[in-house]
């Protein structure tokens, strides 16, 4: 059974980076599949920020591209995100997830952060 | 970008009762189409994929039809766990993936 955990910091001053781990269990992230990160807003919708397919391809929303990494460690089977130049608008609850060609599935149970000074 | 369009927002029904909830693209996705529902304070549950595929362990209750542009969820008989907000998701053209903004599925 394929799992996801978020973690990193809950808290980010505006213009900050955002730095958020995805640890995962039960499959390897260099297995064939895309890894990727949502967010949503407090109250609003489902927003895809990019994702990753082991070794070397990434791909991003282009309205968060400039701003966006998103790297893989194999040696820890983890999956990271970083957002630069936060602002009160990042503030959502960010999932990890694994994305097939046809689904996303199964998701991380989201970590909230929140963008603040 | 895809943009997909969800309708209603807000749909109020009862227990027992069929839900029809749409979601329009605004160019073909073909069949790559996928819906979630998700409750308060959890991440969404994939529903269908491919457009009419239900996911591992979703009830029959639950179905998909549409291809193109116009796609349907439809809960045949609604059980008091279905009320939630459902998603749909295209992949058809990306990135980006794109969402629908939701649909709130509310009792009556």
């Amino acid at each position: 059974q394929v799992q996801l955990q978020e973690s990193g910091p809950g808290l980010v001053k505006p213009s900050e980076t955002l730095s958020l781990t995805c640890a995962v269990s039960g499959s390897s992230i260099s297995s064939g599949f895309y890894w990727g990160w949502i967010r949503q807003p407090p109250g609003k919708g489902l927003e895809w920020i990019g994702n990753l397919y082991h070794p070397g391809s990434t791909f991003y929303n282009p309205s968060l591209k400039s701003r966006v990494t998103i790297s893989a460690d194999t040696s820890k089977n983890q999956l990271s995100l970083k957002l630069t130049s936060v602002t009160a608008a990042d503030t959502a609850v960010y999932y990890c997830a694994r994305d097939s060609d046809i689904l996303t599935d199964p998701w991380g149970q989201g970590t909230l952060v929140t963008v603040s000074s | 970008e895809i943009v997909l369009t969800q309708s209603p927002a807000t749909l109020s029904l009862s227990p027992g009762e069929r839900a029809t909830l749409s979601c329009r693209a605004s160019q073909s996705v073909g069949s790559y189409l996928a819906w979630y529902q998700q409750k308060p304070g959890q991440a969404p549950r994939l529903l269908i994929y491919d457009a009419s595929n239900r996911a591992t362990g979703i009830p029959a209750r639950f179905s998909g039809r549409g291809s193109g542009t116009d796609f349907t969820l439809t809960i045949s008989s609604l059980e008091p766990e279905d009320f939630a907000v459902y998603y749909c998701q295209q992949r058809s053209n990306w990135p980006p993936i794109t969402f629908g903004q939701g649909t709130r599925l509310e009792i009556k």
